[in-house]
């Protein structure tokens, strides 16, 4: 079964720092997702990388993805109090036939003032 | 236009009891996947519909079904609730053309068993 690991599972950084989040995968794939929620709300879609050496970014936001090492990271930088949510990396595989998505454990980031 | 919206948005339910959530997807998408999310397990894959047939099912046991209607609305139904069955229930939608990508979450259907 395909297994999607992230860590850290809890991160505290303080305002102005940076961090990576880091997402592993064990199968082939390339499409990889990543997603945000806040405490007691939905999924919220930040990025959608589609192939090898994809890199997309939003504000302090940049996501990259290397299909060969199965790995996708989320790096933030200049962290801000508003960043503080629950990060979620998804992947699905190439033989999706039915929509899958299989996620990471999240990441719950808090931003430190 | 509107996104995919769930209900109800919460629930309390008594252990043996049954439960049916519903799901209406964004306009002119035709996939619809439910999702369960707990503290312990995360986000687990229920199961997909596409044009009213169940394309995937995830690792669930038989209590936990569903089904898709002509307008792609859908519905997934939890018989002889369980303690365990408390979750936040998600729903999403998706396109089903040839760049069909991201999936579309719905404000969710936090379910409690008492």
């Amino acid at each position: 079964e395909l297994k999607v690991e992230q860590n850290p599972l809890f991160l505290s950084m303080q305002e102005g720092k940076n961090y990576t989040i880091y997402c592993n995968y064990s199968t082939t794939s390339d499409r990889l997702y990543w997603y945000r929620q806040d405490p007691g709300k939905s999924l919220e879609s930040l990025f959608v990388l589609l192939s090898n050496g994809a890199v997309k970014q939003e504000g302090r936001l940049m996501a990259s993805l290397d299909t060969k090492a199965r790995l996708s990271t989320l790096h933030i930088t200049a962290a801000v109090h508003d960043l503080s949510a629950t990060y979620f990396c998804a992947v699905e595989p190439f033989s999706n036939t039915g929509n899958q998505f299989y996620f990471g454990t999240g990441t719950s980031l808090t931003v430190i003032p | 236009k509107a996104g995919v919206t769930q209900t109800p948005r919460y629930l309390i339910k008594t252990r043996g009891q049954q439960v049916t959530l519903s799901c209406s997807p964004i306009s002119g998408h035709r996939s619809v996947s439910w999702y369960q999310q707990t503290p312990g397990q995360g986000l687990q894959f229920l199961f997909e519909y596409f044009s009213e047939t169940q394309r995937n099912k995830g690792n669930f046991p038989g209590r936990f079904s569903g089904r898709q209607f002509s307008n792609s609305r859908s519905e997934m139904n939890v018989s002889t609730l369980e303690l365990g069955d408390s979750a936040l229930y998600l729903c999403a939608s998706r396109t089903s053309g040839g760049f069909a990508y991201e999936q579309y979450f719905g404000p969710g259907t936090r379910l409690t068993v008492t």
